[in-house]
């Protein structure tokens, strides 16, 4: 079983919508997760990090964490067709191994 | 800012066939990764060196070897390349533990 797990593979909606994708940890020693964004034939770019409970907003990204249940997740309001990417969750440890272990992803497609 | 250039961006190689892919860093960062990513899919991680000279196995290592030569360079041998295999592998580096990555534009590579 994969240790970071994405919901859902795919995932379409209309321009101007809001877009929802989740991931979750069956680590319990993980303690950061990261959203990647990786456009198609490019590599993976940061999008938003978050190490503690609650939200942060970045424009029109929003991440929640709740690390109690090591749930994360991403929503993207007002999408936009430039948005339509492969969306990535990693998680990594404070301490201990330094590894940073990615989901396999939601493809996101935003129709205009 | 930096940058993180490999090479080749395209390899073929023959069933059996030992390949080497190099990765190269200018950010002057502690940390490099090497993934590798199966078309469409997430990340998953083969090696990992926190530091010149050191070698960290990832969940993907057997079938590879790694070698970190100096601090900004990081390379990655296929042993016994696979036939029929094609992925694209992707060099990182971060500053330090729990930092984000910077990724390369990554090697395909086809094995016929």
């Amino acid at each position: 079983q994969q240790k970071v797990q994405q919901s859902p593979e795919s995932l379409i909606v209309p321009e101007g919508g809001m877009a929802s994708l989740n991931c979750t940890s069956s680590d319990r020693n993980v303690d950061y997760f990261w959203w990647y964004r990786q456009h198609s034939g490019k590599s993976p770019k940061m999008l938003m990090s978050i190490f503690s409970n609650g939200e942060k907003e970045e424009g029109r990204f929003t991440v929640h964490l709740n690390k109690a249940s090591l749930h994360t997740s991403l929503h993207i309001r007002d999408s936009q067709p430039s948005d339509s990417a492969l969306y990535l969750c990693a998680a990594s440890e404070a301490s201990g191994s330094w590894q940073l272990i990615f989901g396999s992803g939601t493809q996101l497609t935003v129709m205009p | 800012g930096g940058i993180i250039t490999q090479t080749p961006k395209f390899l073929i190689g023959q069933e059996g066939q030992k390949l080497t892919l190099k990765c190269q860093q200018n950010f002057n960062h502690d940390t490099m990764y090497w993934y590798r990513q199966d078309s469409g899919k997430g990340l998953r991680l083969i090696y990992y060196s926190i530091t010149e000279n050191d070698l960290q196995k990832g969940d993907l290592s057997e079938g590879y070897d790694a070698s970190r030569e100096k601090k900004s360079s990081f390379s990655l041998t296929v042993t016994s390349a696979q036939k029929n295999e094609m992925a694209v592998f992707l060099c990182a580096s971060s500053r330090d533990i729990n930092e984000r990555l910077f990724f390369g534009h990554g090697t395909k590579l086809s094995v016929l």
